[in-house]
């Protein structure tokens, strides 16, 4: 299993502003994934982080609006710039663990809301 | 592409009753499929998973899940349903043939209510 602890776990941030969300990773893991829920809504894969290489973006999402870092194993971080009220959202952080990554563990979310 | 319909937005059912809710899948290749459970204000929980081995498959809390693949379905069931059952349900597909967390779709959810 993994414990995945998400900073912050809420904000509200003024249009235009940007917002960096933290990850950490009780152990390290290869894969670390970004997914977006909106209100009332199911998640999307935004992007997947590989440490070591650049962040795979999904269709819909593009590295100036969200880019990410992966400096290690144990941690990522997910900006979301020039934020608009239509950015808010949980955002939730998510690692692979496992034979092939069998299995995904999520993080508790960052409720995010653009005023 | 792969991807699920979970056929309910909303369930309700009396506590003590059997619970049902349920997805169809569809995908390219042999499917691995999740159900993860989100309770308001907390993480997702994954309720258990298929992954081409047994066709029924256990979960907690009671759950569990049956793969039919002429069916193309994935239902989540409980004989008998708790107050603490109450929260989001999603049925998930794993892009990536042999399972994984690589990319995963989630349904659109089933809201599972209880009453008393």
């Amino acid at each position: 299993s993994a414990v995945i602890s998400q900073k912050p776990s809420r904000d509200i941030c003024q249009r235009g502003t940007s917002l960096t969300i933290q990850c950490q990773v009780d152990s390290q893991v290869t894969m670390m994934f970004w997914y977006r829920q909106q209100p009332g809504q199911s998640l999307t894969l935004i992007a997947t982080a590989n440490q070591g290489s650049e962040a795979t973006y999904e269709s819909g999402f593009v590295i100036d609006k969200f880019p990410i870092s992966r400096p290690n194993l144990t941690f990522s971080t997910l900006t979301v710039s020039n934020m608009s009220p239509e950015d808010s959202s949980i955002y939730l952080c998510s690692v692979g663990v496992g034979t092939a990554n069998t299995e995904a563990f999520f993080g508790q979310g960052t409720r995010l809301t653009v005023v | 592409a792969q991807s699920v319909t979970q056929l309910d937005s909303h369930v309700s059912v009396s506590e003590g009753t059997p619970v049902l809710l349920r997805c169809n899948y569809s995908s390219s290749y042999s499917p691995s499929l999740f159900w993860y459970v989100q309770h308001p204000n907390k993480g997702l929980q994954l309720l258990l998973k298929y992954t081409s081995a047994a066709t029924l498959v256990k979960g907690i809390n009671g759950f569990e899940a049956e793969f039919k693949k002429s069916e193309t379905s994935f239902h989540l069931t409980k004989p008998s349903a708790h107050m603490s059952d109450a929260a989001e349900y999603f049925c998930v597909v794993s892009r990536r043939s042999g399972g994984g967390a690589d990319g995963l779709t989630f349904g659109k959810g089933t809201h599972l209510i209880i009453q008393p």
